[in-house]
């Protein structure tokens, strides 16, 4: 399986300040078929996963602006340019290339 | 707006088998471009991947756990099925069951539900 490590693995920040989480895969994730599937999930407490990010950039539907993904290869960053207070939560990069898909631990976004 | 809801016993005896059910609204179990899927997290861990199932029949386990489940369907009722049999202590977590668009990209979940496993 390939192994998505996740740093840092906890992050506390400062409200209206950027952060920054990175997964890196043990293999690339670009697909025979052209696309990475590279996906960034919040989980908020308390609350089921949902989708922010996939095919390493593309922001789904009600996601706010200041979420942006990045990246390429087997290196890819989640960046939040002012985090919120309903930002806190647990971020996992996913990868869908090679079955099975396979997460990241999660980093833990808090508030200083 | 599509929904996913998990239900079963949230209480199995180890060695038995765990059975749990998702039932799809606002959606078409049988739309060709998704697959259906199970993904769980033990009490304080990480999202593992189990398996999944398309309308057509086709289905996918993660290799670790392939000799103990099945995945399957019943579009009649717009459910989806999982069996996870000779479970142990390892086997607690919340099990979600997800919508996946095809390569594992998941792009809606349930709301996930608790299964333990004990005597």
């Amino acid at each position: 399986d390939v192994v998505m490590t996740q740093s840092p693995l906890s992050l506390p920040v400062t409200l209206g300040q950027p952060a920054s989480i990175s997964c890196r895969s043990s293999q690339s994730l670009v697909h025979s078929d052209g696309n990475t599937y590279l996906i960034w999930f919040q989980q908020r407490p308390g609350q089921s996963p949902r989708r922010l990010i996939y095919k390493v950039s593309n922001r789904d539907s009600g996601v706010p602006d200041r979420f942006s993904g990045s990246g390429s290869g087997t290196d890819f960053t989640l960046k939040i340019s002012r985090v919120e207070a309903e930002d806190v939560g647990i971020y996992y990069c996913m990868q869908g290339t090679h079955g099975p898909g396979t997460f990241g631990q999660g980093t833990k976004v808090e508030i200083k | 707006q599509l929904q996913l809801q998990e239900s079963g016993p949230g209480l199995v005896k180890p060695s038995e088998t765990l059975s749990l059910t998702c039932t799809v609204f606002g959606g078409s179990i049988t739309s060709r471009g998704y697959y259906w899927g199970w993904v769980r997290q033990p009490p304080g861990k990480g999202l593992e991947w189990i398996g999944s199932i398309h309308y057509s029949g086709s289905t996918y386990y993660t290799p670790s756990l392939r000799s103990r489940v099945t995945v399957s369907l019943d579009t009649s009722k717009s459910q989806y099925s999982l069996k996870l049999n000779s479970v142990t202590a390892a086997d607690t977590a919340v099990y979600y069951c997800a919508r996946d668009q095809g390569n594992f990209e998941i792009d809606s979940w349930g709301q996930g539900t608790l299964v333990t496993i004990s005597s």
